[in-house]
């Protein structure tokens, strides 16, 4: 079993709908989650970092992280064709390592 | 543009070459890390630098590999006598200082196609 799971996709939603991206993770050690946007093709994006449970919010992008369940999720409001990508998460233990643990990434399509 | 590159960003090669590649972090980020990404995976971690101390290696990183970051700048990864199953997006990250985690700010890649 991976540390970090992640439904693959791909999920389609219609322009301005609110998506739901999650993971769980089975390592109880790790306190800092990122969420990631990659591109075809390209290096992944940092879009949010959280430390710890709880709540961000930046413009239309909120994570939530959930340390009692082992559960993270990124929403999207008012998604567009542009958010079309795929959406990795990744986290670590900051203590005994900085490496990042990633998901295999959720694949969105945004269709206009 | 500051950001961290990469170069080549693609490269081709028979089984049983050499290849390296070069990474440039962000200027000032001590922390400089290499992942590996194969098709539908997330990137996997290989190696982690802290200025140009090697300070944890992935036990995917067999002796065919080595990375080194002799001034504590620049990175380069090389792998020796390459094998079909090394194709990969050979990805690149940079961190500045600081508690705990900081944020990685990952490069465009290099795409390496082993025939």
């Amino acid at each position: 079993q991976k540390e970090v799971e992640q439904d693959p996709g791909p999920l389609s939603v219609p322009e301005g709908a609110i998506v739901s991206l999650n993971c769980t993770y089975s390592n109880s050690a790790f306190q800092y989650f990122m969420w990631y946007r990659q591109y075809s093709r390209k290096g992944p994006e940092l879009l949010m970092y959280t430390y710890s449970s709880g709540n961000k919010e930046d413009g239309r992008f909120t994570a939530q992280v959930d340390k009692s369940s082992k559960y993270i999720s990124l929403f999207i409001r008012d998604s567009q064709p542009s958010d079309s990508a795929t959406y990795l998460c990744a986290m670590s233990d900051g203590d005994s390592s900085y490496k990042l643990i990633f998901g295999s990434g959720t694949r969105l399509l945004v269709r206009p | 543009d500051t950001g961290v590159s990469q170069d080549p960003r693609h490269k081709i090669t028979k089984r049983g070459q050499n290849v390296t590649f070069r990474c440039d972090p962000i200027s000032e980020h001590n922390r400089l890390y290499w992942y590996r990404q194969t098709l539908g995976q997330g990137p996997e971690f290989l190696t982690y630098f802290q200025n140009e101390a090697q300070l944890e290696k992935s036990r995917l990183l067999s002796d065919r590999f080595s990375a080194e970051r002799p001034k504590g700048s620049f990175s380069t990864l090389e792998i020796q006598r390459t094998e079909q199953g090394d194709s990969a997006m050979y990805l690149c990250a940079s961190s500045a200082p600081g508690a705990g985690t900081d944020t990685q700010y990952f490069g465009p890649g290099t795409r390496l196609t082993v025939l």
